[in-house]
C-alpha cells in the first residue's frame, strides 16, 4: 500500500533550465495539492488539482509555474527558467475526495537545488 | 489576509516535560484546523478539528479548539527524543503557519 510517491528526490538545476517534478497520489485518492517549503520557512500552497482538472491555483506564480494531473499517470509540476529562489522543498499531497481535502498524505517532497 | 501564527517559534525540553504548542488564526472562511508533524521530511498528518471544545488524543498528543478566541493548543505529555520536529498548524484552504521547532533532550 503505497503513499504518495514523488521524484526525483532530488533535482538540480542551471538558471534558465526547466525543472519538472513528478507525484502519484495514494491508491484511490483523485485529488493532489503542490506545497513549497522554502528553506526556515513554513509550507505555502501552490495549485489544488484533480484528474484533468485545476481546482484552485491561488498560491501559484503567475509566469514560470504551470501544474497538470492528466488522466493516466503522475501529476507535474513544471517550472520552466528557474531561478535561484525557486530552490526549496515541493511537496505533494493527496485526499481521496473534496470532503477529505484537508485529511492529506504528504509525499517526501523533492528538493529542488537551482545553482 | 488569512492569518496563522503559530508560538512558541522553537522550544527545547528534556524527556519527560510536557510542551503546549499554540496556533492562533484569523481566516475567512473557517472550516477546520489540523495539526501536522514534520520531521526531516514530509508532514504526518496528526489531528483535525473542526468543533470547538472537543479534544482529540492519540497517545500522549491531544489538541483542542476555541473558535471563539480563535486558537488550537496541542499538548504534549511524557515528552521523548522522538518527539523532536516540527509542528505544523493549517487553518482555511491549507495555509499553514511558521511552525514550531520543538527539541527534546535526553
Amino acid at each position: 500500500n503505497a503513499g504518495v510517491m514523488q521524484n526525483p528526490r532530488h533535482l538540480v538545476r542551471r538558471r534558465g533550465q526547466e525543472a519538472r517534478l513528478r507525484c502519484s497520489p495514494m491508491k484511490g485518492h483523485s485529488h493532489v495539492y503542490w506545497y513549497r517549503q522554502l528553506p526556515e520557512e513554513g509550507l505555502k500552497f501552490m495549485v489544488y488539482l484533480q484528474k484533468e482538472n485545476i481546482i484552485d491555483e491561488s498560491g501559484m506564480p503567475k509566469e514560470r509555474f504551470s501544474a497538470e494531473f492528466p488522466k493516466e499517470g503522475p501529476s507535474i509540476l513544471r517550472i520552466q527558467q528557474v531561478v535561484r529562489g525557486d530552490s526549496a522543498a515541493y511537496f505533494c499531497a493527496s485526499s481521496s475526495s473534496p470532503g477529505h481535502r484537508y485529511e492529506q498524505y504528504f509525499g517526501p517532497g523533492t528538493r529542488l537545488t537551482v545553482t | 489576509e488569512d492569518k496563522v501564527v503559530q508560538s512558541p517559534l522553537s522550544l527545547v525540553v528534556h524527556e519527560g516535560d510536557t510542551v503546549t504548542l499554540n496556533c492562533s488564526y484569523e481566516v475567512t472562511n473557517f472550516r477546520s484546523l489540523l495539526w501536522y508533524k514534520q520531521e526531516k521530511k514530509a508532514p504526518t498528518f496528526l489531528f483535525m478539528l473542526t468543533s470547538s471544545g472537543i479534544e482529540k488524543k492519540s497517545g500522549r498528543l491531544s489538541s483542542i479548539l476555541d473558535k471563539k478566541e480563535l486558537f488550537s493548543i496541542l499538548n504534549i505529555t511524557a515528552t521523548q527524543t522522538g518527539d523532536s520536529a516540527v509542528y505544523l498548524c493549517a487553518v482555511g484552504d491549507m495555509r499553514f503557519g511558521a511552525g514550531t521547532r520543538l527539541t527534546v533532550k535526553p
